[in-house]
């Protein structure tokens, strides 16, 4: 089965601090992803990869930056957290091809920012 | 712009009952289609998927799906709920061969009456 693990999940943080979301699976896939779930809003990509050290921007990337430095870990980062990112963070991964693009998501994190 | 439309924000049936959750989406042509559920303080786990073929899809958890091209809907079926079927249910859509990222509908919580 594919596994994806995120590091935390609960994590509480200030205004104004710098925060890792990690994210590791273990099937080999190429794809990554990062969402936020907030009610009424589904979920929403912050951004995702394809690949080592390559990243693309989602609808909704202010306020963070993602790091690819290996294949099977994919890091969100808040670099000054604020409290509208208090909310709950999924991540994803997904093996290469169309056809193939079903998702595998994590348990999920939640952030709160105070 | 392509769109996943849950209009559906929360529904409650009695246990035993039949469920239909609804999910239209807006696209040209015909995307590939998914059906997820997230119970509570877990991930998204796929319920069902639909490329092409077959527009009765079948999935887990006596859970099916039956797409229809003309009302541009994927709606979810099962013919008797569980209590344990009480989640939030997500649609989701990839829009075109080469596209990259799937969007998400708003989601529909399920309720369950005793």
């Amino acid at each position: 089965d594919v596994k994806v693990t995120q590091s935390s999940r609960y994590l509480v943080k200030r205004t104004g601090e710098k925060v890792f979301l990690e994210c590791v699976q273990d099937m080999d896939h190429e794809n990554m992803f990062w969402y936020r779930q907030d009610p009424g809003l589904g979920l929403r990509l912050i951004y995702f990869s394809y690949d080592v050290k390559m990243k693309e921007k989602g609808d909704i990337p202010e306020g963070y930056s993602v790091s690819r430095e290996k294949k099977e870990r994919f890091s969100l980062i808040l670099e000054s957290a604020s409290t509208n990112q208090t909310s709950m963070y999924l991540c994803a991964s997904s093996p290469p091809g169309t056809l193939n693009n079903e998702q595998f998501f994590g348990p999920g994190t939640r952030l709160t920012v105070l | 712009a392509q769109s996943v439309t849950q209009p559906d924000i929360h529904i409650t049936v009695s246990e035993g009952a039949s469920l239909e959750l609804r999910c239209n989406y807006s696209y040209g042509a015909t995307p590939y289609l998914f059906w997820y559920v997230q119970s509570p303080g877990q991930g998204l786990q796929l319920l069902l998927k639909y490329f092409s073929g077959d527009t009765l899809v079948q999935g887990i958890k006596g859970f099916e799906a039956e797409f229809k091209r003309s009302q541009s809907s994927f709606n979810l079926r099962k013919p008797s709920v569980h209590w344990s079927d009480a989640a939030e249910y997500f649609c989701a859509g990839l829009f075109g061969s080469s596209a990259s990222k799937i969007i998400f509908g708003s989601g529909t919580r399920l309720s369950i009456r005793p």
